[in-house]
C-alpha cells in the first residue's frame, strides 16, 4: 500500500540556520504530495502542497519539490524562526476515499 | 484559505458519559469528512470517513457503535463518543475535503478530551 517515511526527528536548529526534513513516499501513480504544520496544541495546517511531478510547493519560506525519480517531496528553508518550531507531517492521498497516508511527524526546534 | 471549526476545543467529562464533538465548514462544502485521533508525540490516527448523506467508513479497529459520525450536511459532521472512558481521552482532530479543492484537506484546531 502507500506509504510516507520522513526523517526522525527531533530536530534542534539555531535561529536562521538552513533546514531540511526529508520525506519519501511509495504510491501508485503520482498523487498530489502535502506538508502539514501542527503547533503544539493545535491542529493541521497546510503549509504547501505540489499536484504533479516537478512541480515547486511554497509558503512562508518553506519550500518543497516534488521529484518523482527519486519518490521524495523534502521540505526545505533557508533561515528558519523561533517561530517555526513544530511538528511537520509529509502527507499523499491515498485509497478509494483518497484520504491521507501521514509520515510519523517530525519536531523542529529552533533556538534563538 | 478554506477554514474549518471544531467546537469544543476541550472538554472534561466523568467516565460513562457521551460526548459530542462538531466539525464545520465555514467557507465551503465539505462533500468528505474526516475524523482523527492523536495520542501524545504520535502521527495522526484515522478513525473513520463520512461522506454527507451516507454511513460512515470506519478503520480496522474502530468501534461503530463507540464513535458515532453523523455527517448530516455539506458543511457539518459531529463525532459522538459514547460511554466514555478514561482510554478515550485523546485529541480529535477533524478535517474537511471538497472535491473543487483538489483533494486537500483542511483540519479543524482539534478538541481535547479528558474522561475522568
Amino acid at each position: 500500500g502507500d506509504s510516507v517515511t520522513q526523517m526522525e526527528g527531533p530536530v534542534t536548529l539555531s535561529e536562521e540556520a538552513f533546514l531540511t526534513i526529508n520525506c519519501t513516499y511509495t504510491a501508485t501513480g503520482y498523487p498530489s504530495l502535502f506538508w502539514y504544520v501542527q503547533y503544539p496544541g493545535e491542529g493541521l495546517q497546510l503549509l504547501l502542497k505540489a499536484t504533479k511531478a516537478d512541480d515547486k510547493g511554497s509558503n512562508k519560506g518553506f519550500e518543497a519539490t516534488y521529484r518523482k525519480e527519486t519518490t521524495s517531496f523534502h521540505l526545505e528553508k533557508g533561515s528558519v524562526q523561533v517561530s517555526d518550531s513544530a511538528v511537520y507531517f509529509c502527507a499523499l492521498p491515498s485509497g478509494s476515499a483518497r484520504q491521507l497516508t501521514f509520515g510519523s511527524g517530525t519536531q523542529l526546534t529552533v533556538l534563538p | 484559505g478554506a477554514v474549518v471549526s471544531q467546537h469544543p476545543s476541550r472538554v472534561i467529562c466523568k467516565s460513562g458519559t457521551s460526548v459530542k464533538i462538531e466539525c464545520r465548514s465555514l467557507d465551503f462544502q465539505a462533500t468528505t469528512m474526516f475524523w482523527y485521533r492523536q495520542f501524545p508525540k504520535q502521527s495522526l490516527m484515522l478513525m473513520a470517513t463520512s461522506n454527507e448523506g451516507s454511513k460512515a467508513t470506519y478503520e480496522q479497529g474502530v468501534e461503530k457503535d463507540k464513535f458515532l459520525i453523523n455527517h448530516a450536511s455539506l458543511t457539518l459532521s459531529t463525532l459522538t463518543v459514547t460511554s466514555a472512558h478514561p482510554e478515550d481521552s485523546s485529541f480529535y482532530i477533524c478535517s474537511a475535503r471538497s472535491v473543487g479543492l483538489q483533494e486537500t484537506q483542511y483540519f479543524g484546531p482539534g478538541t481535547r478530551l479528558l474522561v475522568l
